[in-house]
């Protein structure tokens, strides 16, 4: 069962930063936070992941809040290929289960 | 990013018969692949976990002898659906986890039973 809430749509401009909220108040200690989008008719590309720290890599990065109850994802500089839909996990380190939320439909307009 | 590669990427079938999907781990090791469908407009829903060498466990609701499921090899899992019929059209995706517990995606299959 999915423990995250995101909104179901933002809009962002072409070259804006996008921060996309994730909502995780029951997470545990153990859990991790996963960030996947898919576009349109395609399979789910990883983006980031992290525990307690923030993270950074060439996609995004990741806040989480002191304590871990929230998360949100930068895209720095959004373009329009970045329009999709953004899933917000929370799941345990050697996971056996990956479930999936509703996720955020980013459009980012020119 | 590791590559997972997920064939065929359509496949349209006649009522009662069986289609199988293949989801390979071209560069690394998967001892845990998931199968996952997904109707239009809607999210990623879970249907079974496959472990190699092991059977799968599939989540509630989801009829093991309608989708079968075989991890033989490390880097091989397949998804059979047996006797098609039209409600099993959907968007099917397998994703395979490594062993720095990144899940990765195959590009999904889409199936239309007729």
């Amino acid at each position: 069962d999915a423990k995250t809430t995101q909104p179901t749509s933002m809009d962002c401009a072409e070259g804006r930063a996008a921060n996309l909220p994730c909502n995780h108040s029951t997470i545990s200690g153990n859990e991790y936070v996963y960030w996947y989008r898919q576009i349109h008719s395609q399979g789910p590309q990883y983006i980031i992941h992290g525990l307690k720290n923030n993270e950074t890599n060439e996609m995004a990065s990741l806040i989480i809040t002191e304590d871990r109850k929230s998360s949100t994802l930068i895209l720095p500089h959004a373009t329009l290929r970045d329009t999709a839909v953004y899933y917000c996990i929370v799941r345990e380190y050697n996971f056996n289960k990956f479930y999936f939320g509703s996720g955020t439909k980013l459009n980012v307009k020119p | 990013g590791a590559v997972v590669s997920q064939h065929p990427s359509w496949v349209i079938c006649k009522s009662g018969t069986s289609v199988k999907i293949e989801c390979r781990s071209l560069d690394f090791q998967a001892t845990t692949m998931f199968w996952y469908r997904q109707f239009p407009k809607q999210s990623l829903m879970l249907m079974a976990t496959s472990n190699e060498g092991s059977k799968a466990t599939y989540e509630q609701g989801v009829e093991k002898d309608k989708f079968l499921i075989n991890h033989a090899s490390l880097t091989l899992s397949t998804l059979t659906v047996t006797s098609a019929h039209p409600e099993d059209s959907s968007f099917y995706i397998c994703s395979a986890r490594t062993v720095r517990e990144k899940l990765f995606f195959g590009s999904g299959t889409q199936l239309s039973v007729l």
